[in-house]
């Protein structure tokens, strides 16, 4: 069964801090690997798209990686407004003909000044 | 980034209304859109997938009878809550692609509540 699973549930640092979003997944044959970022009451904002073991894409303070059975959200030194939930989703090659999306259930980020 | 609206963004019925929910891409076609369902603290369940001119297609357990969606354009789907109740009440999320391949983006949600 494809499955999406996130670590931590909650992570809290301070300003500056950098550290890591954990995505592991396990996929029939993953098509892609998406990043998104939700806000509270907001729907979810397209970060990146991974396609292949070894890609990584940056974006400001963002940076995401991908092996063969997970990827990784890098936040090098975050600031308050990095605070939100960031949702890791696959898109399996072999998940119908819809492709739908297979959703983890985020990683809520907290940074304090 | 490509941009996906939704209308109304909140709403609150009585118990035994209909409510109509409308997602629009605003700037490309979208081939596929998808309805999503969001409760407290939880991710994001889907509910349908639906393809321009074609007939949605459901999740296990979502009632197709309860949840009317309709893709009659390119750039327009609506999501009607039949005879809602209480337990209706919820965080729904419209997202569209506009291709098999491409990658998917979100509306900012409606918030239905129920009383």
């Amino acid at each position: 069964e494809d499955q999406v699973t996130q670590s931590p549930e909650a992570l809290r640092l301070q300003e500056g801090e950098s550290s890591s979003l954990n995505c592991s997944y396990t996929v029939s044959g993953l098509r892609g690997l998406f990043w998104y970022r939700q806000d509270p009451g907001k729907g979810p904002e397209f970060l990146f798209t991974l396609y292949s073991a070894g890609e990584e894409k940056e974006k400001e303070r963002l940076k995401a990686t991908l092996t063969k059975k997970e990827s990784f959200l890098h936040i090098t030194a975050p600031k308050p407004e990095d605070s939100a939930t960031y949702l890791c989703a696959v898109q399996a090659v072999y998940g119908g003909s819809q492709g739908n999306l297979i959703f983890g259930k985020g990683t809520k980020l907290s940074v304090k000044p | 980034g490509a941009v996906v609206s939704q209308h109304p963004s909140w709403v609150i019925c009585k118990s035994g209304t209909s409510v109509k929910i409308e997602c629009r891409s605003l700037d490309f076609q979208a081939t596929t859109m998808f309805w999503y369902r969001q409760f407290p603290k939880q991710s994001l369940m889907l509910m349908a997938t639906s393809n321009e001119g074609s007939k949605a297609t459901y999740e296990q357990g979502v009632e197709k009878d309860k949840f009317l969606i309709n893709h009659a354009s390119l750039t327009l789907s609506t999501l009607t809550v039949t005879s809602a109740h209480p337990e209706d009440s919820s965080f729904y999320i419209c997202s569209a692609r506009d291709s098999h391949f491409s990658e998917q983006y979100f509306g900012p949600g409606t918030r239905l509540t129920v009383t």
